[in-house]
């Protein structure tokens, strides 16, 4: 398995402001991914971030809202922009595993915008 | 496009099996997975499974696939207090191994 930590984990922040989130792995991995779980809801893909290539983004999703960055095999960066209270969500990195297809998550950041 | 069904909610005696159910749509999903997620935590991975297997066991899990009614459930014996979570199950299809989730089923479990 992987040791996945995520900072912040939890954040308010005001309308029209920006937040990014950090996600570090203790592992070298080729796939990431950004999800977000909106209140009560299941979890949506935004973003697939492979590391020496631009990010991937979901229907719905657009970079200048949600720019990614993966310098490295380990780290990754997802940061919300210009915020509106419909971003308050938890959001989550993944890495897949590709030796056994096993995809695991990190704790999450607990997003409320104000 | 995939979509994946759960019932919302199933409760449950201490001691007794729970069978959570989960449909999808999409005949070229790879592999299957089940997540527990419990009150303000994050998502753990329990089990998953290929879609050329019809069955997987795990200590107290067992994850059968039907593909062709394309219908997966898990069960979990003996179950426990600690076992009450949201339970979700995702897909993956071809390569992208991007997850689509279920819509999620909070197993409450009762003494």
């Amino acid at each position: 398995s992987a040791v996945i930590s995520q900072k912040p984990s939890r954040d308010i922040c005001q309308r029209g402001t920006s937040l990014t989130i950090q996600c570090q792995v203790d592992s070298q991995v080729t796939m990431m991914f950004w999800y977000r779980q909106q209140p009560g809801q299941s979890l949506t893909l935004i973003a697939t971030a492979n590391q020496g290539s631009e990010a991937t983004y979901e229907s719905g999703f657009v970079i200048d809202k949600f720019p990614i960055s993966r310098p490295n095999l380990t780290f990754s960066t997802l940061t919300v922009s210009n915020m509106s209270p419909e971003d308050s969500s938890i959001y989550l990195c993944s890495v897949l595993w590709t030796s056994s297809y096993e995809q695991y998550f990190g704790p999450g950041t607990r997003l409320t915008v104000t | 496009g995939e979509d994946v069904e759960q019932s919302l909610f199933l409760s449950v005696r201490e001691g007794d099996s729970s069978v959570i159910n989960c449909t999808y749509t999409d005949s070229s999903s790879t592999y299957l997975y089940w997540y527990k997620q419990e009150p303000g935590a994050g998502l753990q991975l329990l089990t998953y499974i290929f879609s050329n297997m019809d069955m997987k066991q795990d200590q107290r899990l067992t994850v059968l696939l039907n593909k062709k009614d394309k219908h997966l459930s898990l069960r979990i014996a003996d179950t426990q207090t600690g076992d009450s979570a949201i339970y979700f199950c995702a897909e993956t299809t071809g390569t992208a191994s991007k997850l689509t989730f279920g819509t999620g089923t909070r197993l409450q479990v009762t003494l």
